[in-house]
């Protein structure tokens, strides 16, 4: 069975430093790796999805990384802003059979000080 | 484009009574999801549709969760009776076709009593 942690379950950085953000996961077999984003109280909003036979994705001052082989995957964000405060998640998607399955993890809330 | 819509936002209701949520996925997405999030956790799967056949229901409690896709597009999830575990938020995400990016409403808060 798939399982997802994410590490932290929060953080709190000051405007403007770069961090990063951390899952893992147990079967390396996946089909691709998505980074979501969830604001209180409303549903989850696609950051970045790579394929399993990609390394990294880039989206403005976001970049994501997979490496398959050892179960892990770090959201980078660069010169962080107020607006980047939400709670990140991370999911994977594997098949079996022709269900596919895609296996969120807890998440990290993220708080930038302005 | 209009996004993922879902009804109602809230509901209250007391443990043992009937309900039911409502999506419309985006225009032309084949494939419609249903997941539960509870506090602090991440969304887990209940049931998948591709098109109006359930192809994926093995995580939907049975004895009292039940839902239809009856032409394809837009989908009802029900509860009866519901229980006070039953309290979470239920989301509603469509995609183009499996394996493509799923796109998520804003889903519905349930408070059971």
């Amino acid at each position: 069975k798939q399982e997802v942690t994410q590490i932290p379950a929060a953080l709190s950085v000051p405007e403007g430093e770069n961090l990063v953000l951390n899952c893992s996961f147990t079967d390396s077999a996946i089909y691709n790796l998505q980074w979501f984003r969830q604001d209180p109280g409303k549903g989850l909003t696609s950051l970045l999805l790579i394929q399993s036979s990609q390394r990294e994705q880039t989206s403005g001052r976001l970049n994501a990384s997979l490496d398959k082989s050892s179960g892990r995957s770090t959201l980078y964000i660069a010169a962080s802003q107020p607006g980047d405060s939400a709670t990140y998640l991370c999911a994977v998607t594997t098949t079996n059979f022709g269900n596919e399955k895609l296996t969120f993890g807890t998440g990290t809330r993220l708080t930038i000080i302005p | 484009e209009a996004g993922v819509v879902q009804s109602p936002r809230y509901k209250i209701i007391e443990k043992k009574q009937p309900v039911a949520f409502w999506c419309n996925p985006i225009s032309g997405h084949n494939t419609l999801y249903w997941y539960l999030q509870n506090l602090g956790q991440g969304p887990e799967l209940l049931i998948r549709y591709e098109n109006e056949e359930a192809v994926d229901d093995s995580q939907l409690p049975k004895d009292r969760f039940s839902a239809e896709r009856l032409k394809g597009v837009d989908s009802t999830l029900k509860i009866q009776p519901a229980e006070l575990g039953d309290s979470a938020v239920y989301l509603c995400a469509s995609s183009l076709d499996t394996l493509r990016t799923q796109y998520f409403g804003p889903g519905t808060r349930l408070l059971v009593l």
